[in-house]
């Protein structure tokens, strides 16, 4: 199974920051990355796929990067509605496995 | 608008089996670019991919539920299913349905899943 490692677990930072959130996985998986914000009591929403396109409806703050084993979520400018977890998902290969997820909470 | 909604029984006992049924509604379940799969998170926790299904029955399970996991679909309902065997209480999770895109390959779509808790 590919293992997706995601740091930090935890991030504390403020409206108007910008963060980056980063996705490692244990072999290569070309593009085949996608990121999900879920909310408490809430499913898991597409954010962006292929690692770097933007889901239609999402806000450009939100930018994705990275190919191979290294990939990166960021949020340029930090909005009260962006504070959620964050998973990456690999679908390169089967079983499709997630990261363990980043808490992105209010400084 | 594509909506999944899962139902199904939110309390099984020990050592029962799961069942658990998305119904697909704004779109067919029978299109040639998606998957249909099913994901569940324990409290607290996080997401857990249990298997995907194509429309015409074609499936892929993960290893670690491989051996008690069953996915079906009914294309005439609109419908794909998850049974669970043997479940313990570890089995309690929030248990979600969605798109498997291959296209956008992602999962775009998501029910807004169902708590089951196994308990006697």
């Amino acid at each position: 199974d590919i293992q997706l490692t995601q740091s930090p677990s935890f991030l504390s930072a403020s409206v108007g920051d910008r963060v980056t959130i980063t996705c490692r996985a244990s072999q290569g998986i070309s593009s085949y990355l996608a990121w999900y914000q879920q909310k408490p009591g809430k499913a898991p929403k597409l954010l962006i796929y292929a690692a770097s396109t933007l889901q239609s409806g999402v806000p450009s703050r939100f930018s994705g990067s990275g190919s191979g084993t290294e990939f990166t979520l960021t949020i340029s400018s930090l909005q009260p509605e962006d504070f959620a977890t964050y998973y990456c998902q690999q679908l390169n290969s089967y079983p499709v496995t997630f990261g363990q997820g980043t808490r992105l909470e209010i400084k | 608008q594509l909506q999944l909604q899962e139902s199904g029984p939110g309390l099984v006992k020990p050592s029962e089996t799961l069942s658990l049924t998305c119904t697909v509604s704004g779109g067919s379940i029978s299109s040639s670019s998606y998957y249909w799969g099913w994901i569940r998170q324990p409290p607290g926790k996080g997401l857990e991919w249990i298997g995907s299904i194509y429309y015409s029955g074609s499936t892929y399970y993960n290893p670690s539920l491989k051996s008690r996991v069953t996915i079906s679909v009914d294309t005439s309902k609109n419908q794909f299913s998850l049974k669970l065997s043997s479940v313990t209480a570890a089995d309690t999770a929030v248990y979600y349905c969605a798109r498997h895109n291959t296209v956008v390959i992602s999962f775009d779509y998501w029910g807004q899943g169902t708590l089951v808790t196994v308990s006697s």
